[in-house]
């Protein structure tokens, strides 16, 4: 059979709902959190980000949220479109880590027309 | 128009082949990176480079080998030592070294052993 690690979780969602990604980050020092878009056989691109002195930040239809005391990270797409249609990871950086990212495994984002 | 090209965007290798990847900016960016990613798996760091003459392996450094003697270049060579080397490659960039900010990604290529 398939292997379950070739499947990434995955969310379904009509067009014109509001969709919500989450992230679980692994390092409690991690300063600097960003959301990538990856749609298929292109590289990522960048979304939105967040420091973490804050917990919130609004981009164009996108909100990310920042829970560092149980280090969760959320991104929030309102009014879903179908080119929304992707994989989203997120990534943590830190000054301990030379400041070199750690990316999430992603989450493919299904919209329905 | 600034950005960051990688070529080619699909490669064929025969096995016991090495093979090079190429990736090009001109966003005048001090840091470059490369990144596999395999089916349903996130990004795994490979090399990356802060600075023009230097470079420091990543997490699977294995099989792979860099250079960086121009900012704007920094090319992967996928050597026979690699045993699975058939995977989606994909280059980054950012504008300082030590410091928060994001990464920009090229197209990537996709790399097939045959």
């Amino acid at each position: 059979g398939e292997s379950v690690g070739l499947h990434l979780p995955t969310l379904s969602v009509q067009e014109g709902d509001n969709s919500i990604i989450n992230c679980a980050y692994s390092n409690s020092a991690s300063d600097y959190f960003i959301w990538y878009k990856q749609e298929s056989g292109k590289g990522p691109q960048f979304i939105i980000d967040i420091r973490s002195n804050m917990d919130k930040r609004q981009g164009q239809r996108v909100t990310v949220l920042l829970n560092k005391t149980v280090k969760h990270l959320s991104l929030q797409i309102a009014a879903t479109q179908p080119g929304d249609s992707a994989v989203y990871f997120c990534a943590e950086i830190s000054s301990g880590g030379s400041y070199i990212p750690t990316f999430g495994r992603g989450t493919s984002l299904i919209v329905h027309p | 128009d600034g950005g960051i090209t990688q070529s080619p965007k699909y490669l064929f290798r025969k096995e016991g082949q090495n093979v090079t990847l190429s990736c090009e900016q001109n966003l005048n960016h001090d840091a470059m990176y490369w990144y596999r990613q395999d089916p349903g798996q996130g990004l795994r760091l490979i090399y990356y480079s802060q600075i023009v003459n230097d470079f420091q392996k990543g997490d699977i450094a294995e099989g792979y080998s860099v250079s960086r003697e121009k900012k704007e270049s920094f090319p992967l060579t996928v050597t026979s030592a690699q045993k699975n080397p058939t995977a989606f490659y994909l280059c980054a960039s950012s504008t300082e070294r030590y410091s928060y900010n994001e990464q920009f990604f090229g197209p990537g290529t996709r790399l097939t052993v045959l």
